[in-house]
């Protein structure tokens, strides 16, 4: 079993439609959750850590379930300049390795 | 401020070569990181640096992988008598010890012919 799974897509949307993303981990421990963004041929961005309270930033929400070691990320009213590859991430220890899932290719549609 | 910067941006190669890849870090920032992307891969760790020790170097996939940093910036990564496998995007990360955060740098697109 992969330590990160996401769903790879390709995720097709209408401009101004909501859109959601889960992830899963494996490890129990870990500590740190984080969704980053990766535009094509581009290195990875943080788009935003996930907390156990939940948390959102601007039309971007991001949830984190303990107990089902699920991660979820919402965003509503999609932009074209949305349209990227959402990458789930997992850190055991904080300031050690990043466990990446595969990504979610995201292509929003005019 | 000035980001993570890697060198070079694209390297090719024949296949029993060897190469260098260079990372330079933000300033200040204690940690550094070696992931590679290969094509319709996830990214994989390769291999961390706490100032100049690599506590965690479990993901280097064979003794041909070697990395090293010195007076606690800019670090290398060197890849001996590289092989086709070995064709991918080297990225490379840092992060200060008070922000949870890695940021990181361009790559380097490696192509083994």
């Amino acid at each position: 079993r992969k330590e990160v799974e996401q769903d790879p897509g390709p995720f097709n949307v209408p401009e101004g439609a909501t859109v959601a993303f889960n992830c899963t981990y494996s490890n129990s421990a870990s500590q740190s959750f984080f969704w980053y963004r990766q535009d094509c041929r581009k290195e990875p961005k943080l788009l935003m850590s996930v907390y156990s309270s939940g948390n959102e930033d601007g039309r971007f929400t991001a949830q984190l379930n303990r107990a089902s070691q699920y991660i979820s990320l919402l965003i509503r009213d999609s932009k074209l300049s949305d349209s990227a590859t959402y990458l789930c991430v997992v850190n055991i220890e904080r300031n050690e390795k990043l466990t990446f899932g595969t990504g979610t290719r995201l292509t929003i549609i005019p | 401020g000035a980001g993570v910067s890697q060198s070079p941006s694209n390297k090719v190669t024949e296949k029993g070569k060897d190469v260098e890849l260079r990372c330079d870090p933000i300033s200040g920032h204690t940690a550094l990181y070696w992931y590679r992307q290969s094509l319709g891969q996830g990214l994989e760790f390769l291999i961390y640096f706490q100032g100049n020790s690599a506590p965690d170097k479990s993901g280097l996939p064979s003794d041909r992988f070697s990395a090293e940093r010195t007076g606690g910036s800019v670090s290398t990564l060197t890849i001996q008598r590289t092989q086709q496998e070995d064709s991918a995007v080297y990225l490379c990360a840092s992060s200060s010890p008070r922000v949870n955060e890695q940021f990181f740098g361009p790559g380097t697109r490696l192509t083994v012919l």
